[in-house]
């Protein structure tokens, strides 16, 4: 089966650094992708990681350790405006084609 | 430079009449899938299409639900003799390449049945 393990909730004051962390268990493994999505609204792209290691867009960064089928995702200088709702989601292969399998997300609430 | 869009983004059906969603895709993708969310949960594949196939539907309910993205035209997302438990967001997704990581999700049509 396939399954992925992100916390429900996460709060943290304007300026701080929060970590969201995702551990995984798929078949098939290309890498791990993270989603922004506010307000039940249209989710959007942040990052992807199909290697192991670090990767730095902006305030956000990406991390990835395919031997321990963990990730996360990293916010600093929060905003206000970070407050959403934060899926990660796995490239998974099998069946007839490679597919997104996403978690069940992480509520963001950032306080002043 | 539209981005992905749905239509209509609020329906309402009483159990048993059928609902039709429809998704067109950013300009130039040629690859949609179409996902369902339920409160507090995250999203479930549904089913990817190209342009006039269906390239897996290995998440559609076997039963009632069925797909189509035709040469010309949005992708449309049928459910028949809708139920309660059908009541959910459907968002669709678009990619430029085909089984992407980057998708493009449009806004979503809330479905109630009453």
């Amino acid at each position: 089966g396939q399954s992925l393990e992100q916390p429900s909730e996460v709060t943290a004051v304007e300026g701080a650094i929060v970590q969201i962390n995702c551990t995984y268990q798929t078949s098939g493994f290309y890498g791990l992708s993270w989603y922004q999505q506010h307000d039940g609204g249209a989710p959007t792209f942040l990052s992807y990681n199909a290697l192991d290691g670090l990767e730095e867009t902006g305030r956000f960064s990406s991390f990835l350790s395919r031997s321990d089928s963990y990730g996360y995702l990293l916010l600093q200088e929060l905003q206000m405006k970070d407050s959403a709702s934060y899926f990660c989601a796995v490239l998974s292969y099998g069946g007839a084609t490679n597919k997104l399998i996403f978690g069940t997300g992480t509520l963001l609430a950032v306080q002043p | 430079n539209a981005g992905v869009m749905q239509n209509p983004r609020h329906l309402v059906r009483r159990r048993g009449q059928e609902a039709r969603l429809r998704c067109s895709p950013m300009k130039g993708h040629s690859h949609v899938y179409w996902y369902r969310q339920l409160p507090e949960e995250g999203l479930k594949f549904m089913v990817y299409l190209q342009k006039e196939n269906i390239i897996d539907e290995s998440g559609m309910p076997k039963e009632r639900f069925s797909a189509e993205f035709p040469k010309e035209g949005p992708s449309i997302l049928r459910i028949q003799q809708v139920v309660r438990g059908d009541s959910a967001a459907y968002f669709c997704a678009s990619s430029l390449q085909g089984a992407s990581y980057e998708q493009y999700f449009g806004p979503g049509t809330r479905l109630t049945v009453t």
